[in-house]
């Protein structure tokens, strides 16, 4: 069965500071990786996705991804982070074979301290 | 404007009573789809519809139905609504990369 893992329900960090948003992910075949972004009281956004190709994504706002394989796991980084960067944070999983199985992780709080 | 409108943003209902939520969308999209969200729990899929004639259940269909009305209209029904219907509700698309987009959100309440 195809999982998505996001240990971490709240994340507090100073502004300027770097932050690492951890998704670990379970399937038994190929997958497409994404995460998005929900600031308050909005929907969410895509913030960067992996489909195939270089294992490092960018994406918006200065943020990055690596997919590793091996450890099945995408976490999300950015290396100075600003107060407009508080919102809660998604990390997906979609099955290369069907659109529909897009499942979604529990979501990770970014809350930052001035 | 929005390319995918939710209407009514925020509703509060009594147990038992009939609801609709609707989308429109204006991207052209052919999948759409409707989600729950739950603090904790992330988002959780209701039902999807790839074409006007393709409706299919998510993992959370029990107590939710829906119409496709046309290309650009997706609606959700709760028959009769209870509490633990209380949730912030999402219609999105989808296009061919499987990126989805979504409207602002249905804020329901059910006392």
């Amino acid at each position: 069965a195809q999982s998505v893992t996001q240990l971490d329900s709240q994340v507090p960090v100073f502004e300027e500071a770097p932050v690492e948003l951890r998704c670990n992910y379970s399937s038994s075949v190929s997958v497409y990786l994404f995460w998005y972004v929900q600031y308050p009281n909005q929907g969410l956004q895509l913030l960067l996705k992996y489909l195939s190709g270089s294992t490092l994504v960018k994406g918006i706002n200065g943020f990055e991804a690596e997919f590793n394989k091996s450890q099945t796991s995408f976490h999300l980084r950015k290396p100075s982070v600003h107060i407009s960067d508080t919102a809660e944070y998604f990390c997906a999983v979609n099955l290369y074979s069907s659109a529909s199985k897009i499942i979604f992780g529990s979501g990770t709080r970014l809350s930052i301290r001035p | 404007d929005a390319d995918v409108t939710q209407t009514p943003r925020n509703r509060i209902t009594k147990t038992g009573k009939r609801i609709m939520l609707e989308c429109s969308q204006t991207k052209g999209h052919d999948r759409m789809y409707w989600y729950r969200q739950d603090p904790g729990l992330g988002l959780r899929l209701i039902y999807y519809s790839f074409d006007v004639k393709d409706i299919n259940k998510g993992e959370i269909s029990d107590g939710y139905s829906v119409s496709r009305q046309a290309q650009a209209k997706f609606s959700l029904s709760l028959e009769s609504a209870i509490p633990n219907q209380t949730a912030l509700y999402f219609c999105a698309t989808s296009d061919s990369d499987r990126e989805l987009f979504f409207g602002e959100g249905s804020r329901l309440t059910v006392l």
